[in-house]
């Protein structure tokens, strides 16, 4: 199964500050039809998980455009550009490629210090 | 609106057996393939099984294959998991959630608590 490792598993931020989370495959991400399939997903305390990236750099809707992705081939990166209080919670990324093993990464919890 | 809503969890004793349900509705169930993933307490997401649109592929993470069948019944909208010789180690939150045909998860349910302690 391909691995998927984020960093850092817990990322305290001061509001209005950036925020990035690195994750990274244990194999490429491109799939034999030329997309890369990686996804974040957000989960606040106490809720489902629930997408904001797909495909490497696509918002979702409603997905404030302080959140952006990016990266290539094993090497992806969330980015938070001004975290807000609700920002607060755990993000994991996804590899959807290797079907049908779809992995996810460890989780990074974002704090407010 | 999509809506999954996922029953049945509850507490049962190690070696028993609990059946899953996540009802679907406000989209086309037949359509889609279906997952299920889940979340020991205050642990991260585990993907566990998936089956494809006709029900004619599935597939279980090495840790429950044998243990867990997944199935789907169109006519009623609804997704299954069948768990048996439950363990301690599957205690989590199960998650039904609908894979949105591009190498994602795009609608997750609320989740159901399956508790495996004698």
């Amino acid at each position: 199964d391909v691995v998927m490792t984020q960093s850092p598993l817990s990322l305290p931020v001061t509001l209005g500050q950036p925020a990035s989370i690195s994750c990274r495959s244990s194999q490429s991400l491109v799939h034999s039809d030329g997309n890369t399939y990686l996804n974040w997903f957000q989960q606040r305390p106490g809720q489902s998980p629930r997408r904001l990236i797909y495909k490497v750099s696509n918002r979702d809707s409603g997905v404030p455009d302080r959140f952006s992705g990016s990266g290539s081939g094993t090497d992806f990166t969330l980015k938070i550009s001004r975290v807000e209080a609700e920002d607060v919670g755990v993000y994991y990324c996804m590899q959807g490629t290797h079907w049908p093993t779809w992995t996810f990464g460890q989780g990074t919890k974002v704090e407010i210090k | 609106e999509v809506q999954l809503v996922e029953s049945g969890g509850g507490l049962v004793q190690p070696g028993g057996s609990l059946r899953l349900s996540c009802s679907a509705s406000g989209f086309t169930f037949s359509r889609y393939a279906m997952h299920w993933v889940r979340q020991a307490p205050g642990r991260g997401l585990q993907y566990i099984s998936v089956i494809t649109r006709n029900g004619g592929f599935t597939y279980y993470t090495d840790s429950v294959r044998g243990r867990f069948t997944i199935s789907r019944d169109d006519s009623k909208n609804t997704l299954f998991l069948q768990m048996s010789s439950l363990r301690p180690e599957d205690t989590s939150v199960y998650f039904c959630v609908r894979d949105d045909g591009a190498g994602s998860y795009d609608f997750w349910g609320q989740g159901t608590m399956v508790t495996v302690s004698s």
